[in-house]
């Protein structure tokens, strides 16, 4: 089915680990983000692409690398994890995203311990 | 900086008891105005976009508006499978950012 595809759903990680959260879509969405969701705090915008080999920084980048080598694929990078980045991750796409609802993810809920 | 507050945080109605939900925003040029359902474990669900004040938006038992300065979602005589949190964000002035609001929880017994 289309959609966008996360995976890990679940991932527990010590402190100073690293590790990659896939994300892939089949809809040939042109704009793909990561938003990481806490308690009363809302989704926030990590990481974004507006296309393939362009990414740029949202509002809570640091610790977290991303690419975009094809139009598909969008992993983020945990560089070293802090107990800080303990959260659930959605990655989301949009066709063009000027005014285009974006399709989330089903998410990957991450532990630092 | 965009800015959306939702309001109630908790929302607990009896199935076929209608209410609104509230959506409160600041933004620097107004791109769209998005409501997502979200149920637990799962990711958002998109529901509606709304472009420009006075503009209104139905899907059965909701229906959402837009004011200048904020939105409503109204559920209209509700079912216990309409219970999940409803996110409203808005799309300022990079297409491609969305800021979300806490969301509102509602619930809906029998």
């Amino acid at each position: 089915n289309a959609g966008v595809t996360q995976t890990p759903k679940f991932q527990v990680l010590k402190t100073g680990q690293s590790m990659t959260l896939q994300c892939a879509q089949d809809m040939n969405h042109e704009y793909m983000s990561w938003y990481r969701q806490d308690p009363g705090m809302g989704l926030r915008l990590i990481h974004y692409s507006v296309g393939a080999g362009i990414t740029d920084q949202g509002e809570v980048p640091n610790g977290y690398n991303v690419s975009r080598s094809t139009t598909e694929d969008f992993p983020l990078r945990l560089l070293s994890a802090a107990p800080s980045q303990t959260s659930v991750y959605f990655c989301a796409s949009s066709l063009q995203g000027e005014g285009y609802g974006y399709t989330f993810g089903s998410g990957t809920r991450l532990t630092v311990v | 900086e965009d800015q959306v507050t939702q309001s109630p945080e908790a929302l607990r109605l009896q199935e076929g008891e209608s209410s609104s939900l509230n959506c409160s925003y600041t933004v620097s040029g107004l791109r769209g105005l998005f409501w997502y359902r979200q149920d637990p474990g799962k990711g958002p669900e998109f529901l509606f976009t709304l472009y420009s004040a006075g503009e209104e938006k139905e899907k059965e038992r909701l229906k959402a508006t837009l004011t200048k300065k904020e939105s409503f979602l109204h559920i209209t005589a509700p079912k216990p499978e309409d219970s999940a949190t409803y996110l409203c964000a808005v799309q300022g002035g990079t297409a491609s950012k969305l800021t979300f609001g806490t969301g509102t929880r509602l619930q809906v017994t029998l």
